[in-house]
């Protein structure tokens, strides 16, 4: 099934400790999302690539970057971890942008900063 | 104010029962709506599309009303598996805005 795969699930890593999460997708989708979900909030926009175009979000720290090396992977690198950075991270895909832009969310890593 | 609006809940219903939620958008150029169901500790997954006045799929009912600015989901004879959260998201120029989402509890 065509599907958004992340790794790993549960990421645990330690006070400014670099940490990378990996999204894949068999969709074949244009289009890539990070998004930062914390407690009882709404996921909240990182950046995206349309293809090789990266998009960042105005407010996104700069201590989170993102690479796309295929139309298939995106990563989250986070540099140095904080404990606020702890949440729930969440990759999406859509085929295009603008109106009828569905996406489609994968799983999530739930990530801890110790 | 929030870009979307919801009322969090929860909202505690018996099972049969038909449960209404709605949402309220600031920016008038939202070009379409989705709802999404997001079950705890789960990722949100696509539960409906809107893009005119309206779309119906089984249970699930989602109507717009542009000119208020409003979206409501309306589920008929809930079931327990019906139990998540609901978001609801304005599509503004290929930005998903996410409301806070309302929380729906189905009891026996």
């Amino acid at each position: 099934d065509a599907m958004v795969i992340q790794n790993p699930r549960y990421q645990v890593t330690q006070f400014g400790k670099p940490v990378t999460l990996s999204c894949s997708q068999t969709l074949n989708h244009n289009v890539m999302y990070w998004y930062q979900q914390k407690s009882s909030q709404a996921p909240k926009l990182l950046f995206h690539y349309y293809d090789k175009d990266f998009n960042n979000e105005a407010d996104t720290p700069d201590n989170f970057q993102s690479r796309r090396p295929n139309t298939s992977f995106c990563f989250l690198d986070i540099r140095s971890p904080g404990l606020g950075d702890a949440a729930m991270y969440l990759c999406a895909t859509s085929r295009i942008t603008g109106v009828g832009n569905e996406q489609f969310f994968g799983p999530g890593t739930r990530l801890t900063v110790l | 104010r929030k870009e979307v609006e919801q009322d969090p809940g929860p909202f505690n219903v018996p099972e049969g029962a038909t449960v209404a939620f709605n949402c309220t958008y600031s920016n008038s150029a939202s070009q379409s709506f989705f709802w999404y169901r997001q079950d705890c500790r789960k990722e949100p997954k696509l539960l409906m599309s809107v893009y005119s006045s309206g779309n119906e799929d089984g249970r699930f009912t989602a109507q717009l009303n542009r000119a208020s600015q409003y979206i409501s989901l309306l589920i008929r004879d809930s079931k327990l598996s019906d139990s998540a959260t609901y978001l609801c998201v304005a599509n503004q120029g290929g930005k998903l805005i996410f409301g806070q989402g309302t929380e729906l509890s189905v009891k026996p």
